[in-house]
């Protein structure tokens, strides 16, 4: 079982407003990756961070930003949702850039 | 570019029948290639990873194998049960640990 937390699970928002998706795992990871699926779809690399103050953009453009204070933490924010911003978000972690990566439950976002 | 294709993109079995699962890439300079699966609505949970070196992994009823030189991964499921009904998905990395991924394969075990 992988020890890789998001909250919140669901939320459904109002267009404008500020929002944060929260990521953490207690294993210790260095690496940490925000993927974007819409449904139906496959996932699509966002962000991506190598340890504590790297974070890089991933492969699809995202209007998001994130940061990587804490090595165990890796937060997501949407300064204004919009409607487009409407899918779902999975965090994930491996322990290299070449190991087994582990996903979070998700969080299912909504922006009406 | 590195594209993952997984073919079918839907599968429908009877129960105890073994299956298997396509997934090809363009580019075989692969580091490993992992197999997910994903249930509605929820996050992928982690079957198998096959390190570029290797040919196959098992795991239980799953047993996944590569020919990296032509761009090929298979996930043979043994004795399918209506438990295993979810989308698999394969990944490959070949660049710091970004993984790419197909579309999916989304899988109905019928009792």
């Amino acid at each position: 079982e992988a020890d890789i937390y998001q909250t919140p699970r669901y939320l459904v928002i109002g267009t404008g407003k500020k929002i944060t998706l929260e990521c953490s795992q207690t294993m210790g990871h260095d690496k940490m990756y925000w993927y974007q699926q819409d449904p139906g779809m496959e996932l699509h690399l966002i962000h991506y961070s190598y340890g504590v103050n790297s974070t890089e953009k991933g492969d699809l453009s995202s209007e998001s930003t994130v940061s990587r204070i804490r090595t165990e933490h890796f937060p997501l924010t949407l300064e204004s949702a919009r409607p487009s911003h409407t899918s779902q978000y999975l965090c994930a972690s491996s322990r290299g850039g070449y190991s087994e990566a582990f996903f979070g439950q998700g969080t299912r976002l909504t922006v009406v | 570019k590195q594209e993952v294709t997984q073919i079918p993109a839907a599968l429908s079995v009877p129960e105890g029948e073994n299956l298997v699962l396509n997934c090809s890439f363009t580019d075989s300079a692969i580091y490993n290639l992992q197999w997910f699966r994903q249930d509605p609505g929820k996050g992928l949970t982690s079957l198998l990873l096959i390190q570029s070196s290797q040919r196959e992994q098992t795991s239980g009823r799953l047993n996944a194998s590569l020919d990296k030189s032509s761009g090929r991964s298979t996930l043979y499921i043994a004795a399918s049960q209506p438990g295993d009904s979810a989308t698999y998905l394969c990944a490959v990395n070949n660049q710091g640990g970004k993984l790419i991924f197909g579309q999916g394969t989304e899988l109905s075990v019928k009792p």
